[in-house]
């Protein structure tokens, strides 16, 4: 059968401009938090992680920002490149130990140039 | 960094014939792997998870039968579908987990392969 597939929510951003892509998700148990990219027809790629006892992390030209009250996460990306142009999914990973990773949704960033 | 590989990243094949799908880390031991499945435009769904020397354990409404997991060595595990219909073309990613990810909990993503069955 035919499978019906979801449309990604689509953020379009002018190069050099920063890009903030948000995150919810809904088990009060994660601990561990991982964004990842992925371009088309490859697998995903760790950008950054960041864990349940920290509100923000930076990296190089990437920031991630955890909100666990209402949880919430969000990629902060500072001045757009177009090769920054992917599908950008954060995942989260429940403390214990067991690394079953649950991906979000999916965000697909457009730079426009 | 620590690299995962698929093979093939692409594969067509006719309705009815079983396809395997390799997943290996090239640089490091991994206890456990993971295979996604993942439809154009969807996120990734965690099919099974593959621990080294062990049954896989698969998730909700996946088919144990259907996905056959091997995961033979520390740095191999395979994904075979078997009798392949068209419902089951989709990309097919693997993970892998490092033996001694220490307090990261990173897991590597392969490449991905893509089945087309006609």
């Amino acid at each position: 059968g035919e499978s019906v597939g979801l449309h990604l929510p689509t953020l379009s951003v002018q190069e050099g401009d920063n890009s903030i892509i948000n995150c919810a998700y809904s088990n009060s148990a994660s601990d561990y938090f991982i964004w990842y990219k992925q371009e088309s027809g490859k697998g995903p790629q760790f950008i950054i992680d960041i864990r349940s006892n920290m509100d923000k992390r930076q990296g190089q030209r990437v920031t991630v920002l955890l909100n666990k009250t209402v949880k919430h996460l969000s990629l902060q990306i500072a001045a757009t490149q177009p090769g920054d142009s992917a599908v950008y999914f954060c995942a989260d990973l429940p403390s214990g130990g067991y690394q079953k990773v649950t991906f979000g949704i999916g965000t697909k960033l457009q730079v426009i140039p | 960094g620590a690299v995962v590989s698929q093979h093939p990243s692409r594969v067509i094949c006719k309705s009815g014939t079983s396809v395997k799908i390799e997943c290996r880390s090239l640089d490091f031991q991994a206890t456990t792997m993971f295979w996604y499945r993942q439809f154009p435009k969807q996120s990734l769904m965690l099919m099974a998870t593959s621990n080294e020397g062990s049954k896989a354990t698969y998730e909700q409404g996946v088919e144990k039968d259907k996905f056959l997991i091997n995961h033979a060595s520390l740095t191999l595990s395979t994904l075979t579908v078997t009798s392949a219909h068209p419902e089951d073309s989709s990309f097919y990613i693997c993970s892998a987990e490092p033996r001694s990810s220490g307090n990261t909990d990173t897991q590597y993503f392969g490449p991905g392969t893509r089945l087309t069955v006609l």
